[in-house]
């Protein structure tokens, strides 16, 4: 079956340079959910969207947006990038229907960023 | 405002042993979600099992298995004959509901390891 797809896999930036992480969803899946996750964390919650509008905002920093395309694809967009950026960005994908079992997030493989 | 804890940062046993990682919650809501994911030293995010709160059955995945005790809130994860490649970090995770779709309030992970 296919899952979430992101791209790249893995990133290296400097300070304040910018970058643009990308996540391609499940087939059919309308939401997509943003996480950023630390070492040793559990995953902290950015963004999402449903039907191609954000729907809820998390801890997501001003420097960064995101959006949902005509195609569902949605992509993290972050500016002025900190040594703290560092890590392992996740999305997520679902199936907005109320009922567990499709609204149930699986993940991508993340994208693991570093910050020099 | 949910809460969701796991009380044991890290556990270890010997392989085909069976083990249970414990997670608790708090919510006042009624009907909810509740999850377990793992994720492998890969850092993939990968779901387990999931459980609806009003099905009082425990959901089984395989050789995965949950304790639901929605009067006590708990939301424990057996895991039995356990294999190598089930070493991993195990998150508790409970879904609430948002405005258009849901959000994962996540435990702060059990690190698991099962010894060859």
């Amino acid at each position: 079956a296919a899952g979430v797809i992101q791209s790249p896999r893995h990133l290296i930036k400097e300070k304040r340079e910018t970058a643009t992480l990308k996540c391609y969803p499940i087939p059919r899946h309308d939401t997509v959910y943003w996480y950023q996750q630390g070492p040793g964390q559990d995953p902290q919650f950015l963004i999402s969207f449903y039907e191609k509008m954000q729907s809820d905002k998390g801890s997501i920093p001003d420097r960064f947006s995101a959006q949902q395309f005509s195609d569902y694809h949605s992509e993290l967009n972050m500016s002025s990038l900190e040594l703290g950026d560092s890590a392992l960005y996740f999305c997520a994908s679902s199936l907005a229907s109320g009922r567990a079992d499709t609204d149930t997030q699986y993940f991508g493989p993340g994208t693991r960023l570093t910050v020099l | 405002a949910q809460t969701v804890t796991q009380s044991q940062p890290e556990m270890s046993v010997q392989e085909a042993e069976t083990v249970t990682l414990s997670c608790t919650y708090d919510t006042s809501e009624s009907n909810y979600y509740l999850f377990w994911y793992k994720q492998p030293p890969s850092r993939q995010m990968i779901l387990v099992i999931r459980q609806e709160a009003y099905k009082q059955q425990n959901a089984t995945e395989n050789r995965f298995s949950v304790n639901f005790q929605k009067a006590a809130k708990s939301f424990s994860l057996k895991i039995s004959d356990s294999q190598l490649g089930d070493t991993a970090m195990y998150f508790c995770a409970f879904m609430k509901r948002m405005d258009s779709n849901y959000q994962l309030i996540w435990g702060a992970g059990t690190k698991l390891i099962i010894k060859p």
